[in-house]
C-alpha cells in the first residue's frame, strides 16, 4: 500500500542547530508533498508543499523541503533552530486510496521536536 | 480571508449520547475533510466531501457519519458515544486535490 513515513517520531536539537526531519514516500509516481506544523490543543497549519515544479520549497518561518525522486523522500530543514520551532510536523502526500479509485491525502505518523536552550 | 472555523470548541458527552460537530470551508473550497486525532494514534483520516458527496471514508464504524450542505458547510455525527471517541476532532477544507488548510479542531470528552 502507498505510505509515508516519517523516520523518528521525536526529534531534540539545541536552539541555534540545525532542524533536520525526515520523510518517505511509497508511490509509483511522484505524488504532490506537503509538510504540516501543529502547535499544542491547534489545528494543523501549512508549512510548504510540492507540487512537481522547483524541487527545492521554501516554506514560512524558515523551513524549507527537497523533493528527491531517486530517494523517495521530503525532507524537512531549517538551518537555525529556534524555541518556538517546538511542535509537532506531520508529512503528507496525495496518494491512491486502496481501491486506486481516487486520491487521498495521506499523513505520516508526526515527529515531535523538542528544541532545548 | 476566513480560514476554516469549527464549532463548538469543546464537548463534553457522556457515554452512549450523540455528538454534533460542525465545520466551515473556506470559501470557494469544495472539499471538506474530517480527521480524528486521539491521543498516541496520530492523525487518523474519517471522511471526505465534495460537491456534496461522501467521495471517501476511513477506517471508522457506521455511527461516524456526516454531510455536506450546499454551501459546502459540512457536519459529523457521532453516535452511541464510547470512552474511546474522546480525541481532537480536525476539519479542513480544500480545492480539488489541493493543500487542505486545518481548522482550530474540537475538543470531544466522552465520559
Amino acid at each position: 500500500a502507498q505510505s509515508v513515513t516519517q523516520l523518528g517520531s521525536h526529534v531534540s536539537v539545541s536552539e541555534g542547530a540545525l532542524v533536520l526531519l525526515r520523510c518517505n514516500y511509497s508511490s509509483s509516481v511522484p505524488p504532490y508533498l506537503f509538510w504540516y506544523v501543529q502547535y499544542p490543543n491547534q489545528g494543523l497549519q501549512l508549512l510548504l508543499k510540492y507540487t512537481s515544479a522547483a524541487t527545492l520549497v521554501k516554506g514560512i518561518n524558515g523551513f524549507e523541503a527537497e523533493f528527491k525522486k531517486s530517494e523517495t523522500s521530503f525532507h524537512l530543514t531549517k538551518p537555525s533552530a529556534h524555541m518556538s520551532d517546538a511542535a509537532e510536523y506531520f508529512c503528507a502526500a496525495y496518494l491512491l486510496n486502496s481501491g486506486g479509485s481516487n486520491y487521498k491525502l495521506t499523513f505520516g505518523k508526526g515527529t515531535l521536536l523538542t528544541v532545548n536552550p | 480571508e476566513a480560514g476554516v472555523t469549527q464549532s463548538p470548541t469543546h464537548l463534553i458527552k457522556t457515554r452512549g449520547q450523540q455528538a454534533t460537530l460542525r465545520c466551515s470551508p473556506i470559501s470557494g473550497h469544495t472539499s471538506v475533510y474530517w480527521y480524528q486525532q486521539a491521543l498516541g494514534l496520530g492523525l487518523q483520516f474519517l471522511l471526505w466531501y465534495d460537491e456534496g458527496e461522501e467521495r471517501n471514508r476511513g477506517n471508522f464504524p457506521p455511527r461516524f457519519s456526516g454531510r455536506q450542505f450546499p454551501n459546502y458547510s459540512s457536519e459529523l455525527n457521532v453516535n452511541a458515544l464510547e470512552l474511546e471517541d474522546s480525541a481532537l476532532y480536525l476539519c479542513a477544507s480544500s480545492l480539488p486535490r489541493g493543500e487542505q488548510y486545518f481548522g482550530p479542531g474540537t475538543r470531544l470528552t466522552v465520559t
